[in-house]
């Protein structure tokens, strides 16, 4: 089963702005991590934060995590035509990671 | 990065055939694999684990014996959809799992393998 959901589904915007998402997930975790997927491929690992950690940069992006509102945001700045794609999270639960993937976000930048 | 490769990238059946899915991890030894399943507009499922030299695990509602693991080598896990329907035709995802990045178990994904049955 699904345990994160992530909001919103979709998002719209032009090239230049910052594109926010958000995933909520129910259990305790050992990291959350954030994926990319173009349309038909398979998924690009973009950053991982552990359950230790409150805030983690990678180059244009960024990502918070709350464990007391068991929610995490991915902040993509300065948005690109490129950056289109679906955005999901994913929980790491158990000693084997195992992957829980939240719904996904649908990211279109436009020039 | 590490590398994980899905042979066929994409395939097309009759209704009632088997199909084979590989899974391979490249550049690493992986002895756990996971295997998803993504239907479009929706996201990853996980459909089992896989471990190399045992049984694999699957998620509740996934059959075991509609969807057969074998996860023979270190470096290669299959997925055989037996008798294929028209509502098998999905997105297959593999994932291989490895310790590289500083104790933390991290996942590499295949690219994926598109499956329609006709």
């Amino acid at each position: 089963s699904q345990q994160g959901e992530e909001d919103p589904q979709a998002l719209s915007i032009q090239e230049g702005e910052n594109a926010t998402m958000n995933c909520s997930y129910k259990t305790s975790i050992n990291n959350l991590q954030w994926y990319r997927q173009n349309s038909g491929r398979g998924l690009v690992h973009l950053i991982l934060i552990r359950s230790n950690e409150r805030e983690k940069h990678s180059g244009r992006l960024r990502v918070t995590l709350d464990t007391s509102k068991k929610s995490s945001s991915l902040l993509i700045t300065a948005s690109r035509a490129a950056d289109t794609a679906s955005y999901f999270c994913a929980t790491d639960e158990d000693s084997w990671g195992k992957l829980q993937f939240g719904a996904g976000t649908q990211v279109v930048v436009t020039p | 990065g590490a590398v994980v490769s899905q042979h066929p990238s994409w395939v097309i059946c009759k209704s009632g055939t088997s199909v084979k899915i590989e899974c391979r991890s490249l550049d690493f030894q992986a002895t756990t694999m996971f295997w998803y399943r993504q239907f479009p507009k929706q996201s990853l499922m996980l459909m089992a684990t896989s471990n190399e030299g045992s049984k694999a695990t699957y998620e509740q509602g996934v059959e075991k014996d509609k969807f057969l693991i074998n996860h023979a080598s270190l470096t290669l896990s299959t997925l055989t959809v037996t008798s294929a329907h028209p509502e098998d035709s999905s997105f297959y995802i593999c994932s291989a799992r490895s310790e590289r990045l500083a104790g933390v178990v991290t996942q590499y994904f295949g690219p994926g393998t598109r499956l329609l049955v006709l």
